[in-house]
């Protein structure tokens, strides 16, 4: 089976302006949780997609959002993108089968803020 | 509130060492999943071990092995006969069975193997 793929895999954006990033999760899994990783705060949680529906949440302002498609693809939003906002930005999938989630990880995207 | 200490933040051995890696959580939860995760230059966390807290067996895979103790909320990874190759930034993770998709992560342990 192919991994989980995330695109872009870098990008570089200036203050202000908005990205969206992209996941294709692992075929046959319908979790989809995001993360953010930067040297300061570590790998932080951002939230999670099952089916389409947001699951959970990390704590994090409101220009972070994020969806989920029917094929289980996923996106996230960062709106008025901040300096603060650099950082590595993975996505994990999850299959929930027999209740054995592990999650696996993508590539990641590393975003850079100017 | 869940939270993943390792204390270790960077560690340095030369090839053929054993060396282990320190994982210590707090969870209120009676069950609950723990992981290692292996992050290498290219940024991708590898998955490299989940285990059940109702499953205190000790597990080995090859060269790595861990030891979960319930008692001390430890899940402590070891590396035998370290090599270049595991030179990677190591992260322990938490998670709550009913909730495997969020997980706590630790701040991770830096790890070079020198030759």
């Amino acid at each position: 089976k192919a991994g989980v793929t995330q695109t872009p895999r870098y990008l570089i954006k200036t203050r202000g302006q908005q990205v969206t990033l992209s996941c294709s999760p692992i075929s046959g899994h319908r979790s989809v949780s995001w993360y953010q990783q930067t040297p300061g705060q570590g790998l932080q949680f951002l939230f999670e997609y099952f089916s389409e529906t947001q699951r959970n949440k990390g704590n994090f302002p409101g220009r972070f959002s994020g969806r989920q498609f029917s094929n289980s693809r996923s996106e996230m939003n960062v709106s008025t993108l901040e300096l603060g906002d650099s950082a590595l930005y993975l996505c994990a999938s999850s299959s929930e089968t027999g209740g054995a989630e592990t999650q696996y990880f993508g590539p990641g995207t590393r975003l850079l803020v100017l | 509130a869940q939270k993943v200490t390792q204390a270790q933040t960077e560690i340095s051995v030369v090839e053929k060492e054993d060396v282990t890696l320190d994982c210590v959580y707090e969870t209120r939860d009676t069950t609950y999943y723990l992981f290692w995760y292996k992050q290498p230059p290219s940024g991708e966390l590898v998955f490299l071990i989940r285990r059940n807290s109702f499953d205190e067996q000790n597990e080995i895979s090859g060269r790595y092995s861990w030891n979960f103790q319930k008692s001390t909320s430890s899940f402590n990874f070891t590396i035998t006969a370290s090599q270049v190759v595991d030179s990677a930034v190591y992260f322990c993770a938490l998670s709550e069975v009913t909730n495997a998709g969020k997980s706590t992560f630790g701040d991770g342990t830096t790890l070079t193997v020198k030759p």
